[in-house]
């Protein structure tokens, strides 16, 4: 029954090392986000696709990508991780953009930095 | 610029009791929506409750309701009989629409139940 799946739920991987996060969903949904929450604060949005339509947030750092091959699928890609990008990092979809609808969301991955 | 303000960074609550956890909106649309998610510490953010600026009557759901106050800009939640597992980070957020419809966050409210 899980309608937003985040692949793996924890990562570590080592300073300057890419690495790629993964999240699906079941529910056909148009929008699809990433969030970024460092710990005890929250969460922060990086970007988000509407349908293939990209839409980077002014203030995320060149470091993050995203990639949505189709609709059920979408990537965040860490090119050179920072000890300060370790967070949580969730992925969220919505049926549209509209104030109306609420965003669902993944179990998140936690994101180490060695 | 939209804003969410949670004043209570902590919360405690007697196990079957009633608790409010408090919201404050700044907005300058007229029409908006207010959501609260819940956050246990597996880290999950679960949707609660949805309330839009136009709704004339409050919203429920299950144990959970709002209590909207306009004039106010208020958006405050009450969880009635409090359970063990209502123990949590709770969210309260808006969506922009016009900035892809994200959601902006307040700081949350860390509530703990006791038994």
């Amino acid at each position: 029954d899980a309608m937003v799946i985040q692949n793996p739920r924890y990562q570590v991987t080592q300073f300057g090392k890419p690495v790629t996060l993964s999240c699906s969903q079941t529910l056909n949904h148009n929008v699809m986000y990433w969030y970024q929450q460092k710990s005890s604060q929250a969460p922060k949005l990086l970007f988000h696709y509407y349908d293939k339509d990209f839409n980077n947030e002014a203030d995320t750092p060149d470091n993050f990508q995203s990639r949505r091959p189709n609709t059920s699928f979408c990537f965040l890609d860490i090119r050179s991780p920072g000890l300060g990008d370790a967070a949580m990092y969730l992925c969220a979809t919505s049926r549209s953009r509209d104030r109306v609808y609420e965003q669902y969301f993944g179990p998140g991955t936690r994101l180490t930095v060695t | 610029a939209q804003k969410i303000t949670q004043t209570q960074p902590g919360m405690f609550v007697q196990e079957k009791e009633a608790v409010t956890l408090d919201c404050t909106y700044d907005t300058s649309d007229q029409s908006y929506g207010l959501f609260w998610y819940k956050q246990p510490s597996s880290g999950e953010m679960i949707f609660l409750i949805y309330q839009g600026s136009y709704d004339e009557q409050n919203a429920t759901e299950g144990r959970y309701s709002l209590n909207f106050q306009k004039a106010r800009k208020s958006a405050n939640l009450v969880i009635s009989a409090s359970q063990l597992g209502d123990s949590a980070m709770y969210f309260c957020a808006t969506r922009i629409y016009n900035q892809g419809g994200k959601l902006i966050f307040g700081q949350g409210t860390e509530l703990s139940v006791k038994p």
